[in-house]
């Protein structure tokens, strides 16, 4: 059974810095790329951040490009997304979503079809 | 950028259909996937590229897509289909885009 499990969320203060964790499990994780999706409190969902099967490749929303870095450790079969220079509109519910096709270019294809159950970082003084 | 417009809300007396709409220039060019979200939880995908159901999703889940609308169709609704949509797609210029989200509510 698929299972992502994100973890690190939590308050942190206007230009701060946060790591987010996401731990997966059955699936072999080195083969998939990956990807964040967040959720402001009451709102849609919006597109974060993807990294290829390998790392070689990321790719970053303009809203967090230049403060966000994504990365993973294949050994650890984990996600990270390194947040900086935080802003009250980054606050939110983050979600690791897997991609569904190793073979599907350098993202894994063009939807997502396992999600974790999010962690919720709040930014505020 | 590219936009996914969506209705706020629609509403299904149980064991109707409801039918969610998702508008976007040309969108029928495209593949569009739909989730599903439940309060507290996180999406679920109930169609891939228009109109494919992943595994586990009942039958009563369907999608098309032509034009500049597509649609996630719930037939037979039930009270456990209570929840927001939400339509995806890819696109070359801003990449994954997803839709405004629509609330279901079933009567």
């Amino acid at each position: 059974e698929v299972q992502l499990v994100e973890s690190g969320g939590g308050l942190v203060q206007p230009g701060g810095s946060l790591r987010l964790s996401c731990a997966a499990s059955g699936f072999t994780f080195s083969s998939y790329a990956m990807h964040w999706v967040r959720q402001a409190p009451g709102k849609g969902l919006e597109y974060v951040s993807a990294i290829s099967s390998n790392g070689g490749s990321t790719y970053y929303a303009n809203s967090v490009k230049g403060r966000f870095t994504i990365s993973r450790d294949n050994s650890k079969n984990t996600l990270y997304l390194q947040m900086g220079s935080l802003r009250a509109e980054d606050m939110a519910v983050y979600y690791c979503a897997r991609a569904p096709d190793p073979h599907y270019g350098d993202y894994g294809g063009d939807y997502f079809d396992y999600w974790g159950q999010g962690t919720l970082v709040t930014v505020s003084s | 950028s590219y936009e996914l417009t969506q209705p706020l809300s629609v509403s299904v007396a149980l064991g109707q259909t409801a039918r969610i709409t998702c508008g976007g220039n040309n969108i029928g060019s495209k593949n569009v996937h739909w989730y599903q979200q439940k309060p507290g939880q996180a999406p679920v995908l109930v169609i891939y590229r228009d109109s494919n159901r992943p595994s586990g999703i009942p039958e009563r889940f369907s999608g098309s897509n032509s034009g500049n609308t597509a649609t996630l169709t719930i037939s037979r609704a039930q009270a456990g289909d209570e929840a927001d949509y939400y339509c995806q797609v890819w696109d070359s210029s801003t990449s994954y885009v997803f839709g405004t989200g629509t609330k279901v509510t079933v009567l």
